[in-house]
């Protein structure tokens, strides 16, 4: 079946720190993935997402690229702020099918 | 645009008891997701409305859990009777098909806790 798997948190960086959160996925055909925040008190935001093999999502400074050959889509930041502390799930979904969401990693950026 | 809509957003009870969660989608969107949230853990889905149709409930524990969209709108997912694990936070969720790829819009989820 579909899974996917992200770097155990939580992850604590200082303000202006390089941030790697490494995600790997396991499933048929070509799923679209997906990178969700949640910030402490809400629901779920969708942060960015990549259709196919080798697209780039971006968004807030966040980036992910698909990459099928290591089926991995790790989320990176050149420079992380103390209100970028939330915490992070990577996911999957295939078409017809529903979404299957990492078990998500903790972001504590210190100030 | 108006998000997803839920309430209440915390709700303490004693084990066997019941309980009623109340989401409102984003207006226009024909699929409403709940999701079971324990904490440390990703959003496992407990059932998916297509309109007012159930599209998946594999996941949902039909022996305690009912859910229902009666006019294809708003929905009501209820416990009864809560257990002790059941404490979660409960997200609603909603998507409208464009694309390939369906985003889901999450309500702020309610937050159960059962003495």
């Amino acid at each position: 079946g579909n899974s996917v798997t992200q770097m155990e948190g939580p992850v604590t960086l200082s303000e202006e720190a390089f941030l790697t959160i490494n995600c790997t996925y396991t499933a048929t055909g070509y799923p679209s993935l997906f990178w969700y925040v949640q910030y402490p008190g809400e629901g779920l935001q969708l942060l960015l997402k990549a259709t196919k093999a080798d697209d780039k999502g971006s968004n807030k400074g966040f980036e992910a690229t698909y990459r099928k050959e290591t089926t991995s889509f790790h989320l990176e930041k050149g420079s992380v702020q103390v209100s970028d502390s939330a915490v992070y799930f990577c996911a999957l979904r295939n078409y017809g099918q529903n979404f299957v969401f990492g078990p998500g990693t903790r972001l504590s950026v210190l100030p | 645009e108006a998000g997803v809509a839920q309430s209440p957003r915390y709700k303490i009870i004693e084990k066997r008891q019941s309980v009623a969660f109340w989401c409102n989608p984003i207006s226009g969107h024909a699929t409403l997701y709940w999701y079971q949230q324990i904490l440390g853990q990703g959003p496992k889905l407990l059932i998916q409305f297509q309109n007012n149709g159930v599209v998946d409930d594999s996941q949902l524990p039909k022996d305690r859990f009912s859910a229902e969209r009666l006019k294809g709108v708003d929905s009501t997912l209820k416990i009864q009777p809560a257990k002790l694990e059941d404490s979660a936070v409960y997200l609603c969720a909603s998507s409208s098909p464009m694309g390939t790829a369906y985003e889901q819009y999450f309500g702020p989820g309610t937050r159960l806790t059962v003495t």
